[in-house]
């Protein structure tokens, strides 16, 4: 079975500092993914990056920044933590195919205060 | 771009009873796929639909696409306590991104 972790399921931050999400993923995919999910808006592309070292924006990239050092592991950044990054952040993971089925991790709900 | 609307946003029903959630999409859909969330977790994989008149099951969950491709619907039969949740569906917008209905939140009733 596939499997997406991320490191926190609950975290809560302060406003300016700096957060990291990581997400690993153990089925050797060549893509992965960030999103985040708020009521209402649904499911929203932060980045995504398809090889060690690529990545590309997804639809709302601002104030977020992401890092692929290796090919399990991909890393949300939070340069500077605003309220209005507070939500439920998704990681998902995919085979190289471009309609291949993407699998989610189990989400981390952050709070910044 | 292509947008992905849902079908009802919220459902509730008696325990035993059938349900059908719907997504409608803007444009033709060339990878449907279907999600199921607890509330306050991830996403997990239900099943995907590629060809016009597909029809897939997965114990008492079966999902379809249309023929035209824009529009699939998901049936639970006997709906049990075990199937609440959110439904979400997705489909793919260009190369491995995927787009997102709002979702349905089921509620069973015992």
């Amino acid at each position: 079975d596939v499997k997406v972790t991320q490191s926190s399921r609950y975290l809560v931050k302060r406003t300016g500092e700096k957060v990291f999400l990581e997400c690993v993923q153990d089925m050797d995919h060549e893509n992965m993914f960030w999103y985040r999910q708020d009521p209402g808006l649904g499911l929203r592309l932060i980045y995504f990056s398809y090889d060690v070292k690529m990545k590309e924006k997804g639809d709302i990239p601002e104030g977020y920044s992401v890092s692929r050092e290796k090919k399990e592991r991909f890393s949300l950044i939070l340069e500077s933590a605003s309220t209005n990054q507070t939500s439920m952040y998704l990681c998902a993971s995919s085979p190289s195919g471009d309609t291949d089925t993407q699998y989610f991790g189990p989400g981390t709900r952050l709070t910044v205060l | 771009s292509q947008e992905l609307e849902q079908s009802p946003q919220s459902l509730i029903v008696q325990e035993g009873k059938n349900l059908t959630i719907n997504c409608t999409s803007s444009k033709t859909l060339y990878g449907l796929y279907w999600y199921k969330q607890k509330y306050g977790e991830g996403l997990i994989f239900l099943m995907m639909l590629q060809k016009g008149g597909e029809e897939k099951s997965h114990e008492k969950i079966t999902a379809k696409l249309d023929e035209k491709k824009q529009q699939s619907s998901l049936h639970i039969t006997a709906s049990q306590p075990s199937h609440a949740g959110i439904y979400l569906c997705g489909a793919h917008q260009g190369a491995q991104k995927l787009v997102f209905g709002q979702g349905t939140r089921l509620t069973i009733n015992p």
